[in-house]
């Protein structure tokens, strides 16, 4: 049973226009939502998080919502460039322990 | 550069072997964490170690097993080896510094079993 789900493998967007990339989980116990991006070659690196008694972070170009009744996130990118194409995996933490998704592949389009 | 340095960068190995990969967490942290990355799959999480001690365990094989020691360091022993276990293993670290749930990952090790 996996119990963190992105169910979109890849996402295609132009330069300029806004990326939405989704997440649901299963896991009511989650306290704490966090994305990481990955390019090829690289280990994934930490872009933005979000506690479980919030609905929106926002840093710069990135917002990450939490709808906890529907145990759904996402995370959006505004405006989107050529440099964010990567893979994006979306982590729910408990306790301190992480249980990740498959990851999103992004492709923005110049 | 996270911080984090994994050792080697790539293995390559016979079905049957058994293979030792190593993991430098960031000067600090005091958790460290294996995944298993198959090819298009997500990270699957092995094994967690906070000061020397087990964590938490994930969905770690009996013929896989885990320390971290004194300095910190940890590695990741990977026995009778299998097709299957060719992947991308990641190692990750947390702790001082940063949000108790952030983690940190290395490049990783790209093992590959012939």
């Amino acid at each position: 049973d996996q119990q963190v789900k992105q169910n979109s493998p890849s996402l295609s967007v132009q330069e300029g226009r806004i990326s939405i990339l989704n997440c649901d989980y299963t896991n009511s116990m989650f306290d704490y939502f966090l994305w990481y991006k990955k390019y090829p070659a690289e280990g994934p690196t930490f872009l933005i998080s979000i506690s479980s008694i919030k609905d929106k972070n926002e840093d710069g170009r990135f917002t990450v919502f939490l709808n906890k009744s529907a145990k759904h996130l996402s995370l959006h990118i505004v405006p989107s460039q050529p440099g964010d194409s990567a893979v994006y995996f979306c982590a729910a933490s408990d306790a301190g322990k992480s249980t990740f998704g498959d990851g999103t592949t992004l492709t923005v389009k110049p | 550069d996270s911080g984090v340095t994994q050792t080697p960068k790539h293995l390559i190995t016979a079905t049957g072997q058994r293979v030792t990969l190593r993991c430098s967490p960031r000067s600090g942290d005091l958790s460290v964490y294996w995944y298993q990355q198959s090819l298009d799959q997500g990270l699957q999480f092995l094994i967690q170690y906070y000061n020397g001690e087990e964590r938490a365990k994930g969905n770690i094989l009996e013929r896989f097993s885990a320390q971290q020691f004194p300095d910190l360091h940890s590695e990741l022993n990977l026995s009778s080896l299998e097709l299957g276990d060719s992947a991308l293993y990641f190692c990750a670290s947390s702790g001082k510094g940063s949000s108790y749930n952030e983690q940190f990952f290395g490049p990783g090790t790209r093992l590959t079993v012939l």
